[in-house]
């Protein structure tokens, strides 16, 4: 199977700080990784594309110098919330494409509580 | 860009009932629909998924229906199970030179009563 795997699971942090998020496929190598953003009993909403080894492809309406997106190797992908504020909380799930093809492997989720 | 819309939002249905979401997408480059079933606090699964090329795919209780030039696609799942219960989203790709992302819809809350 593909697994991916995302750190931490839970994080609560304070108004004005940092969070970094990792995503890891744990058994391939993935070229593209993908960031969702999930409000609570809503949908999977795309905030960037991440390609290994070049800038984010940022969703409209997503600030770029908000989060942060860095994809330094095949397998691990980070997502920085900066300055985060309570609006930021939210369910950030990360996903992962095998070789060439479509399917997209998730991870377990990072649910944010900025306090 | 790609908008998907899905209904119904809710869906309760009887044990051993059949359901039926529908979802309709916009971009018709789209040429991969992927169904995930998602539970409390969970990551999304895939359940099932289908390619262009190809207008019916089933596995098992669930199949999927696509209609290339009407341009929608939907889930069947036949005698339903309590198990079943879950929110389900249906999806289009959209190709852009990033790579191939997924456009969700807004999601199907399934509850089946026994």
């Amino acid at each position: 199977g593909a697994v991916v795997s995302q750190h931490p699971s839970r994080v609560i942090c304070k108004s004005g700080t940092s969070v970094k998020i990792e995503c890891r496929s744990l058994d391939f190598q993935a070229t593209t990784m993908f960031w969702y953003r999930q409000f609570p009993k809503k949908s999977l909403m795309l905030m960037a594309t991440s390609n290994e080894g070049s800038k984010a492809t940022y969703e409209q309406g997503v600030e770029k110098d908000k989060f942060l997106i860095n994809h330094a190797s095949l397998t691990l992908s980070t997502l920085t919330v900066t300055s985060a504020h309570p609006e930021d909380s939210s369910f950030y799930i990360c996903s992962a494409i095998r070789d060439r093809g479509n399917e997209q492997y998730f991870g377990p989720g990072t649910r944010l509580t900025v306090t | 860009g790609e908008n998907v819309e899905q209904h119904p939002s809710t869906l309760s249905v009887q044990e051993g009932d059949s359901a039926v979401i529908k979802c309709t997408y916009s971009d018709s480059a789209s040429n991969y629909f992927p169904w995930y079933k998602q539970e409390l606090g969970k990551r999304p699964q895939l359940i099932i998924d289908i390619r262009s090329n190809v207008g019916e795919k089933k596995d098992q209780r669930i199949a999927v229906t696509l209609n290339k030039t009407a341009k929608h696609f939907s889930l069947h799942i036949t005698e339903t199970q309590p198990e079943d219960s879950a929110v389900y989203f249906c999806a289009a790709s959209r190709a852009n030179q990033a790579g191939t992302a997924l456009i969700f819809g807004k999601g199907t809350t399934l509850s089946v009563s026994s």
